[in-house]
């Protein structure tokens, strides 16, 4: 596997409060992304990073935003969380953009 | 919306059948990548095609592009234990993006 790592695993968190997700490689990727996974849909794409403190929306940003200050390090923050954002959030990487992509373990979040 | 489509959404196989899971978009495809989630995990890139037409083939499984570079199919022959999971499908529709199909879920029974 990849050297992806994601933190916390697991959070429970109560709605209205602000959420940072963190992931950070090992392998000196140029791209990283953010997606959420819900039963029936997918995986679907919240932000992307093209480089260092480039970043662009997915097709569900509202609500989150993203920073990336050094190639390893990717964050998503929910700035005041709501029960519709419990999800499963992965993290993946690549070197070619929009070609193969490694995925991190994923972050289970619960938003009470 | 979900540009990628897959069907079917669920999939219960015999142990030792094939079966066959398609990808479909409305839209012209510069790539198709199929990627695997075994329960509780990950999704781990299996395969990237690129050309029209395009077929490949890991042991069981057989990767096909269409034509019109609009649709795709994964075909996977003696179905085994270790083939469930769900499979998903994605295509770059433009840009550094994926679009990701929803998923087939495949289950064995022995």
């Amino acid at each position: 596997d990849a050297g992806i790592t994601q933190s916390p695993r697991h959070k429970v968190t109560e709605t209205g409060t602000p959420v940072t997700l963190r992931c950070h490689q090992t392998e000196n990727h140029r791209y990283m992304y953010w997606y959420r996974q819900d039963p029936g849909h997918g995986l679907r794409l919240i932000h992307y990073s093209y480089g260092v403190k480039d970043t662009d929306k997915g097709e569900v940003s509202d609500g989150y935003s993203v920073s990336r200050s050094k190639t390893e390090d990717f964050l998503l923050t929910l700035e005041s969380a709501t029960s519709s954002q419990t999800s499963v959030y992965f993290c993946a990487i690549s070197d070619q953009g929009a070609y193969e992509q490694y995925f991190g373990p994923g972050t289970r979040l619960t938003v009470t | 919306g979900q540009q990628v489509m897959q069907i079917p959404q669920y999939q219960h196989v015999q142990e030792g059948e094939d079966f066959t899971t398609y990808c479909n978009s409305s839209t012209t495809l510069s790539n198709i990548q199929w990627y695997k989630q075994r329960p509780g995990g990950h999704p781990v890139f299996l395969i990237q095609l690129v050309k029209s037409g395009e077929v490949k083939k890991q042991k069981r499984l057989t990767f096909q592009f269409g034509e019109a570079k609009k649709n795709s199919s994964l075909h996977i022959t003696a179905t085994q234990t270790t083939d469930v999971g769900t499979y998903f499908c994605a295509g770059r529709v433009r840009d550094y993006k994926l679009s990701f199909g929803a998923g087939t879920t495949v289950t064995v029974r022995a």
